[in-house]
């Protein structure tokens, strides 16, 4: 069955590290594959997204990684701080219909001053 | 400023009286869809318009109605409410570019008793 997967468990780092929260599928092709950002009692926020072809992206201090093979996107928070605490979620898109995608549960990431 | 706009924000209703979420977008975005979070479920599509007059079922469909007769307007109706439609609510819309991010309202929180 179509399987998408983040670690339920919360994720707790100190401030200045790296976070790296790590988003596994089975039996999906997504093309292309997006990382959100969810505040408690507030929707999601778009952040990243990538294709495919593209086996790295970045954007400040975020950098998102996708392997097809693996079947896995990592996400990482590069001198996280206490701002960065909140749910995080990817959606993978289905290849199923326009916009079709399919979300994780997200990850509770925890930065510790 | 950019946004979309659920109401209410919170909501609690008895079983079997109908009620509406109402959406709206000031982006001119042509697709909009709605989405049901559910602890350990992640979010779930429920309905989607790729434009007026044009909607879709998503993933759990059943026990809701939208329509879309404006470009900036997506309600949700509950004819007929049960316990089990008890769930966070989000409104969703996206530009028309197949892998345009998904900008999301703030939530409704319905509790039906």
């Amino acid at each position: 069955s179509q399987k998408i997967e983040q670690n339920s468990e919360a994720l707790n780092i100190q401030e200045g590290k790296t976070a790296t929260l790590t988003c596994n599928y089975t039996n999906y092709s997504p093309a292309y594959l997006q990382w959100y950002r969810q505040d408690p009692g507030r929707g999601p926020v778009f952040l990243l997204l990538i294709r495919e072809n593209e086996k790295e992206k970045r954007k400040e201090r975020l950098k998102v990684t996708f392997d097809t093979t693996l079947k896995q996107s990592l996400f990482h928070i590069t001198a996280s701080q206490p701002a960065d605490s909140a749910t995080y979620l990817c959606a993978l898109e289905t290849n199923t219909g326009f916009q079709k995608l399919v979300f994780g549960t997200g990850t509770r990431l925890l930065v510790s001053p | 400023e950019a946004q979309v706009t659920q109401n209410p924000r919170y909501l609690i209703t008895v079983t079997g009286k109908k009620l509406t979420v109402t959406c709206s977008q000031n982006m001119n975005h042509e697709y909009m869809s709605w989405y049901r979070q559910d602890p350990g479920l992640g979010l779930r599509q429920i309905y989607y318009s790729m434009n007026v007059e044009v909607t879709d079922k998503g993933d759990v469909p059943e026990g809701y109605k939208v329509s879309r007769k404006e470009k900036r307007n997506f309600p949700l109706i509950l004819e007929s409410p049960s316990p089990n439609q008890t769930s966070l609510y989000f409104c969703a819309s996206s530009g028309q570019g197949a892998i345009s991010p998904l900008h999301f309202g703030n939530g409704t929180r319905l509790t039906v008793t």
